[in-house]
């Protein structure tokens, strides 16, 4: 099993350039979700789908959108990037309940 | 209001001896599962230790234990014997079940330096 898979691993961006964070598990995981780690804010959720063409929105959505078409995937897109949202981006799958999440490698994004 | 509270931004522990990092939650939910992640200077997040709602003894995992007190609603996690390998930061988190649909929420971490 490779788990929770992210790419790219690090990006970098222009200001009001859009692009999408690819995420995928093979664990045949119901819930899926996206989070920034910002120093000192700990990790904030900006959405999560509890299984496929299902999501809603987290702590911090705005500027990103999410789609979940099959169990696997789960794409975070950046609609029109800002340097607001340099940060690094997890992206983490569970079973629903009481399970713990496991979470991907990260990709550091730096919008410029 | 926090969901997931964690007061100690840095603590330092010396090797071989035992270490508490506090965590207090606030939930009206019944049904919540509660968490630690270490997250070490290479960035990924490791799952330590799981102690759900509903249960009555203390969660272990090895070196790490997690002091629940349901009625104060702390979730402390304790590392006995700390190891220089142990210095990382620190993540307290929750999951609601029944009243957010299975949401996570995260503490702002600890970041803990062992000293030799």
């Amino acid at each position: 099993n490779a788990g929770v898979t992210q790419t790219p691993k690090f990006q970098v961006l222009k200001t009001g350039q859009s692009m999408t964070l690819q995420c995928a598990q093979d664990m045949n995981h119901e819930y899926m979700s996206w989070y920034r780690q910002d120093p000192g804010m700990g990790l904030r959720l900006i959405h999560y789908s509890v299984g496929a063409g299902i999501t809603d929105q987290g702590e911090v959505p705005n500027g990103y959108n999410v789609s979940r078409s099959t169990t696997e995937d789960f794409p975070l897109r950046l609609l029109s990037a800002a340097p607001s949202q340099t940060s690094v981006y997890f992206c983490a799958s569970s079973e629903l309940g009481r399970r713990t999440q496991y979470f991907g490698p990260g990709t550091r994004l730096t919008v410029l | 209001a926090q969901k997931i509270t964690q007061t100690q931004p840095g603590m330092f522990v010396q090797e071989k001896e035992a270490v508490t990092l506090d965590c207090t939650y606030d939930t009206s939910d019944q049904s919540y599962g509660l968490f630690w992640y270490k997250q070490p200077s290479s960035g990924e997040m490791i799952f330590l230790i799981y102690q759900g709602s509903y249960d009555e003894q203390n969660a272990t995992e090895g070196r790490y234990s997690l002091n629940f007190q349901k009625a104060r609603k702390s979730a402390n996690l304790v590392i006995s014997a700390s190891q220089l390998g142990d210095s990382a930061m620190y993540f307290c988190a929750m999951r609601e079940i029944l009243r957010t649909g299975n949401q996570f929420y995260f503490g702002t971490g600890t970041s803990l330096t062992v000293i030799p």
